[in-house]
């Protein structure tokens, strides 16, 4: 049974590089599936950021493309994202989940419990 | 880019039918799905390529995809499904969400 955790700071300050890390357990990265990154402000809806396969390859969301990449370390069977020139609006509720993807498919079937991150002086 | 839009809210009675809807330009063309959110938990996915139920989700919980719309149908409706529901769709390798729909029973 896949299970993931996020973790990483729960605070971050404007302007600095927000980093958090997926570990999963019970299933190998490097069998399958695409693993993601989805947020939730605070009474928002939910905003997908990305996703990565355990090759590498990877997608993002446009609007935030040039400030997100999302990495994969198959030996410590976890999934990181780095978001840079962070600003008070990307104070949210952090999730990840895996993904399954094909041409005409995308679908999320398991999410973490989801992390806080405030931005913030 | 490519919208979803859903109703902010429904209700309904206790043991009737909800009907949430998502509409896109051409949404039937391509596959949606649906996420269930209680407050203070993440998301359940309940629906995927339109009308499939992941194991575990009740049957009274089904989907459907035409045209424009997707929706999302729950028989019977009980005080347990009272939650936020998001659909989502696949598009040109981005993932779009609704805005969502927070789904009263009373």
């Amino acid at each position: 049974q896949v299970q993931l955790q996020e973790s990483g700071p729960g605070l971050v300050k404007p302007s600095e590089t927000l980093s958090l890390t997926c570990t999963v357990s019970g299933y190998s990265i490097s069998s399958g599936y695409y693993w993601g990154w989805i947020r939730q402000p605070p009474g928002k809806g939910l905003e997908w950021i990305g996703s990565i396969f355990h090759t590498g390859s990877t997608y993002y969301n446009p609007s935030l493309k040039t400030v997100v990449a999302i990495s994969v370390d198959t030996s410590k069977n976890q999934f990181s994202l780095k978001l840079s020139s962070v600003t008070a609006a990307d104070t949210a509720v952090y999730y990840c989940a895996n993904a399954v993807v094909d041409n005409s498919y995308y679908y999320m079937d398991v999410w973490g419990k989801g992390t806080a991150v405030t931005v913030s002086s | 880019s490519y919208e979803l839009t859903q109703p902010p809210s429904v209700s309904v009675s206790p043991g009737q039918t909800a009907s949430i809807t998502c509409s896109g330009d051409k949404l039937g063309d391509k596959y949606a799905c649906w996420y269930q959110q209680k407050p203070g938990q993440s998301p359940v996915l309940v629906i995927y390529q339109d009308i499939k139920r992941p194991s575990g989700i009740p049957e009274r919980f089904s989907g459907s995809n035409s045209g424009n719309t997707a929706t999302l149908t729950i028989s019977g409706t009980q005080a347990m499904d009272e939650a936020d529901y998001y659909c989502q769709a696949w598009d040109s390798s981005i993932v779009v969400f609704g805005g969502g729909t927070k789904l009263t029973v009373l």
